[in-house]
């Protein structure tokens, strides 16, 4: 299975929005309502920000939202931080258990 | 609390073997599935597979079958990613993953809880 794909960089200035996508397939994210996105700072773990396409575990800010629209997911991070600023990245249940994750996108606050 | 601890870095040479480990605390271990995912330096997550530790029921993605071996011990709580011969381009982090499964039953999830990672280094 190939990776997801996602735009390599995105920016804004605090305060403003900033909309990341994640094209897959019709094997992938066309087929299952299963994608959640990750935040990853530089030398940290990533962390789960978003499951099940637009539903967000307990602690995440409500800035963080997602949606899907036939193979592309998207991911929209509203009222921009400097503490947003790292890579995202998507990842779609792909059938039979297995998963996949996008290509990242770094995420920059002007 | 809920975390997933990691056996620290690894410097090998191409050709040796390498076991690395993953031990769960403060949940029922052998009802979740556990993950393992790769990043290269610089470059994205890439999902290898998947044990769930209550049967030891394992899947691979394809570009990983036959390279790795997951396996997983319910007793001591424990995964574990193998090698029998490394290569140069194993070189990455290695990062095991909780799935949870928020429907409540046999379903998709996502991965909630995410071990530190174990830095794998092979060089000659």
């Amino acid at each position: 299975q190939s990776a997801l794909t996602q735009p390599p960089s995105a920016s804004g200035s605090p305060g403003q929005s900033v909309t990341i996508s994640c094209t897959g397939t019709s094997s992938d994210v066309g087929d299952y309502n299963y994608v959640s996105w990750y935040q990853q700072h530089p030398g940290k773990a990533p962390k789960l920000i978003i499951y099940e396409v637009s539903k967000r575990p307990s602690g995440v800010p409500d800035r963080f939202s997602g949606s899907k629209s036939g193979n592309t997911a998207s991911l929209t991070v509203s009222g921009l931080q400097a503490e947003d600023e790292a890579d995202y990245y998507c990842s779609s249940y792909a059938g039979s258990n297995n998963y996949v994750f996008g290509t990242g996108t770094k995420v920059t606050v002007l | 609390e809920v975390q997933l601890v990691q056996s620290g870095a690894e410097v090998k040479k191409p050709g040796e073997s390498l076991k690395i480990s993953c031990k769960g605390s403060g949940y029922s271990f052998s009802t979740y599935w556990i993950g393992w995912v790769r990043q290269m330096p610089g470059t994205a997550l890439e999902w290898m597979g998947i044990i769930y530790p209550g049967d030891s029921d394992t899947r691979y993605s394809p570009s990983f079958q036959g390279q790795v071996t997951i396996s997983g011990d319910k007793s001591i709580s424990t995964a574990y990613l193998q090698w029998s011969s490394l290569k140069a381009s194993d070189t990455a982090m290695y990062y095991c993953v909780r799935l949870q499964k928020y429907c409540g039953g046999d379903c998709p999830g996502a991965f909630d809880i995410w071990g530190q990672g174990t830095m794998v280094t092979v060089s000659s």
